[in-house]
C-alpha cells in the first residue's frame, strides 16, 4: 500500500538557518502530496500542496517540489525563526483515498 | 478551504464510560474521517464517516467500541465507549473538500482515567 518515510527528528535549528526536511513517498498511480503544521496544542494546518510531478508547493516561505523521478516531496526554507518551532507532517493522498501521513519532524528554532 | 469546530475540546472520563465528539464544517463536503493521535506520535485513520450508511473502519477499529454517524454532509459524531487509559488520545475530525484537500478539527483532547 501507499505509504510515507519522512526524516527522523527532532531537528534543532538556530534562528535564520535553512532547514530541510526529507519526505519520500511510495505510491500506485499519481498521488497528491502535502505538508502539514502541527503548532504545540493545535490541530493540524495545511501548510503547501501539489498535485503533479513538477509541481511546487509554497506557503509562508517554506517550498516544497513534487519530484516524481526521485519519488520526494522535501521541504525546505530558507530562514527559519522561532514561530516555526512545530511538528511537521509530510502526507500523501491517492484519488479518495483519506491521507497517508508520516510519522512526522518536530522542528524547534532556537533564538 | 473549510472551517471544522469539534465538541468538546478536551475532556478528562473515568474508565469504562463513554464520550461522544461532535464535528460540524462550515460547508458541504464529500468526505469527512476520524483520525486518532496519540501522544507524541502521528496520525491514525479510525473511519470514514459515510452519509446515512455504516461508516468504514480501518484495521485494528471496530463500530462497537468506535461507533460513527453522519447524519448529514456537514455533521458527524464519533463516540469512544467503554473507554481505557489506552484510549487517551487526540482526537481529529478531517473532512475532504471539492478541491480534494483534506482539512483537519482542532481536536479533542481525551484523558481517562
Amino acid at each position: 500500500g501507499d505509504s510515507v518515510t519522512q526524516m527522523e527528528g527532532p531537528v534543532t535549528l538556530s534562528e535564520e538557518a535553512f532547514l530541510t526536511i526529507n519526505c519520500t513517498y511510495t505510491a500506485t498511480g499519481y498521488p497528491s502530496l502535502f505538508w502539514y503544521v502541527q503548532y504545540p496544542g493545535e490541530g493540524l494546518q495545511l501548510l503547501l500542496k501539489a498535485t503533479k510531478a513538477d509541481d511546487k508547493g509554497s506557503n509562508k516561505g517554506f517550498e516544497a517540489t513534487y519530484r516524481k523521478e526521485t519519488t520526494s516531496f522535501h521541504l525546505e526554507k530558507g530562514s527559519v525563526q522561532v514561530s516555526d518551532s512545530a511538528v511537521y507532517f509530510c502526507a500523501l493522498s491517492s484519488g479518495n483515498t483519506p491521507l497517508v501521513f508520516g510519522k512526522g519532524t518536530r522542528l524547534s528554532v532556537i533564538a | 478551504s473549510a472551517v471544522i469546530s469539534q465538541k468538546p475540546s478536551r475532556d478528562i472520563c473515568q474508565r469504562g464510560t463513554s464520550l461522544t465528539i461532535q464535528c460540524q464544517v462550515d460547508s458541504q463536503v464529500t468526505m469527512m474521517f476520524w483520525y486518532r493521535q496519540q501522544p507524541g506520535q502521528s496520525l491514525t485513520l479510525i473511519a470514514t464517516a459515510n452519509q446515512g450508511s455504516e461508516a468504514t473502519y480501518e484495521s485494528g477499529f471496530v463500530i462497537d467500541k468506535f461507533p460513527i454517524s453522519r447524519p448529514n454532509l456537514t455533521f458527524s459524531t464519533l463516540t469512544v465507549s467503554n473507554m481505557s487509559p489506552e484510549d487517551s488520545s487526540i482526537y481529529l475530525c478531517s473532512v475532504r473538500t471539492s478541491s480534494e484537500t483534506q482539512y483537519f478539527g482542532p481536536g479533542t483532547r481525551l484523558l481517562v482515567l
